[in-house]
């Protein structure tokens, strides 16, 4: 079985200041990671995906997370908050690659001008 | 990529009615999911829809309470059978596109149901 902490329901962080949003997974098997975003009136769209292959994925919007076995963590992070970022995020592991994903409750992001 | 139309994007319905959400893709996808986000919670799978068998559901869904129709590779629906306030929840569907590393999953925007 499958699940996903995300550590902070709420996060703010000023324009141009690093943005960190926590992720920890629990899986039996190797997993898949994934981060979403859904920004208002939208559906989710894919940020970044790891599939096992380089431990730092690179995303879109110039996001980035870095699996990390030994903490069992999976955080995205950005160097430069844009006002733009400001959004829900969504963590979610799977064991079967895009199927049967297991979604974190969601981080909503606040830029602050 | 994928673009997604669903319908209704929200509906505020009584309970022991039905409400059935429709979800159309425009490209052909073999596999499409329907997703639950009730208030404050994860997304939850709800059933896992291929064209040409029966959707496959999840723990704790069942057919005769949600169920889908996959007539062909654009289309799909979900019926909310017999609703209640609990079913008061964002519904969403999602189609997996590509193959290999570049597979990915398209959200639709959902539809957001209230139940009276």
């Amino acid at each position: 079985a499958q699940s996903v902490t995300q550590l902070g329901s709420h996060v703010s962080v000023s324009e141009g200041a690093l943005v960190l949003l926590r992720c920890n997974y629990s899986s039996s098997v190797p997993p898949y990671l994934f981060w979403y975003v859904q920004y208002p009136n939208q559906g989710l769209q894919l940020l970044l995906k790891y599939t096992s292959a380089a431990t730092l994925v690179k995303g879109i919007n110039g996001f980035e997370a870095e699996f990390k076995k030994s903490e069992t963590s999976f955080h995205l992070t950005k160097p430069s908050a844009h006002m733009s970022d400001a959004a829900e995020y969504f963590c979610a592991v799977s064991a079967f690659g895009n199927e049967k994903l297991t979604f974190g409750t969601g981080t909503r992001l606040t830029i602050i001008p | 990529s994928a673009v997604i139309s669903q319908k209704p994007s929200r509906d505020i319905c009584q309970r022991g009615t039905s409400l059935t959400i429709q979800c159309q893709v425009d490209s052909q996808v073999t596999m499409m999911f329907w997703y639950r986000q009730q208030p404050g919670q994860s997304l939850t799978l709800i059933a896992t829809a291929n064209q040409g068998s029966e959707a496959t559901y999840e723990s704790g869904f069942v057919i005769d309470k949600f169920p889908i129709s996959r007539p062909n590779l654009t289309f799909s629906t979900l019926t909310v059978s017999n609703m209640s306030p609990e079913d008061s929840s964002i519904y969403l569907c999602s189609v997996e596109v590509g193959w290999g590393a570049n597979e990915k999953l398209f959200f639709g925007s959902g539809t957001q149901l209230s139940v009276l």
